[in-house]
């Protein structure tokens, strides 16, 4: 059963480039969650979704998008990019009760992609 | 808005020493609790999680953490370290019932186990 898995594992690019992190959740999942960890600090929620839509966003600005597919895999993209965008993106996901919206909280993450703004 | 405060940012132990990691969250309603832990150069993963029950929670590799909702918090222990547990640990939070499951993380605690 495969975990969640990331692309690319390492990238490095230059300011005011934009950059597309693709993400599959673990099998059965059908939530994914995005987010953003700076060095020393904990992670910090960008977005969620689930059927296709965007459902919750944190503190990041539009610059940050995404998307889910029908498989539930998904992408999150950074259009002009900042040095201090430079981070390591992690992409975690999760299930929804049967029958419900609510979401077990239980989150399972993914290796990551680190991305180097120079 | 939650929020999530884990005090010690480095702590240095040699093995079979105790261990507790403090956690303390501010939310106004009921919440779910999670230790996740980061081993070098692995990614993050689950410890262990309180979402309702007895508060004294056992998770894997000997860690338990107890929930104290007076205090809001939700502490890591475990009697005995070992060189392995060196890792970074997060508290996190989320408000139960969520229909979103949005975690909150605290910035992490870095472990160094000597052996």
């Amino acid at each position: 059963d495969a975990g969640v898995t990331q692309s690319p594992t390492h990238l490095i690019k230059t300011r005011g480039q934009q950059v597309t992190l693709r993400c599959s959740p673990k099998s059965g999942h059908d939530t994914v969650s995005w987010y953003q960890q700076a060095l020393g600090q904990g992670p910090q929620f960008i977005f969620q979704y689930y059927e296709e839509e965007e459902r919750q966003r944190g503190n990041f600005p539009d610059r940050f998008s995404g998307h889910q597919f029908p498989n539930y895999s998904s992408e999150l993209n950074v259009n002009a990019l900042l040095l201090g965008d430079s981070a390591l993106y992690l992409c975690a996901s999760s299930f929804r009760l049967a029958g419900t919206l609510a979401n077990t909280g239980e989150l399972f993450f993914g290796e990551g992609s680190r991305l180097t703004v120079l | 808005a939650q929020s999530v405060s884990q005090h010690n940012h480095h702590v240095i132990l040699s093995e079979a020493a105790s261990l507790e990691l403090g956690c303390n969250y501010s939310y106004g309603g009921t919440v779910n609790l999670f230790w996740y832990v980061q081993y070098p150069g692995q990614h993050l993963q689950l410890l262990l999680k309180y979402f309702s029950g007895d508060p004294l929670v056992k998770g894997i590799k000997g860690f338990e953490a107890e929930f104290i909702k007076s205090k809001f918090s939700f502490n890591l222990r475990k009697p005995s370290v070992q060189w392995s547990d060196t890792a970074e640990y997060f508290c996190a939070v989320n408000a139960k019932g969520s229909t979103l499951g949005r975690l909150y993380f605290g910035r992490g605690t870095q472990l160094t186990v000597w052996p």
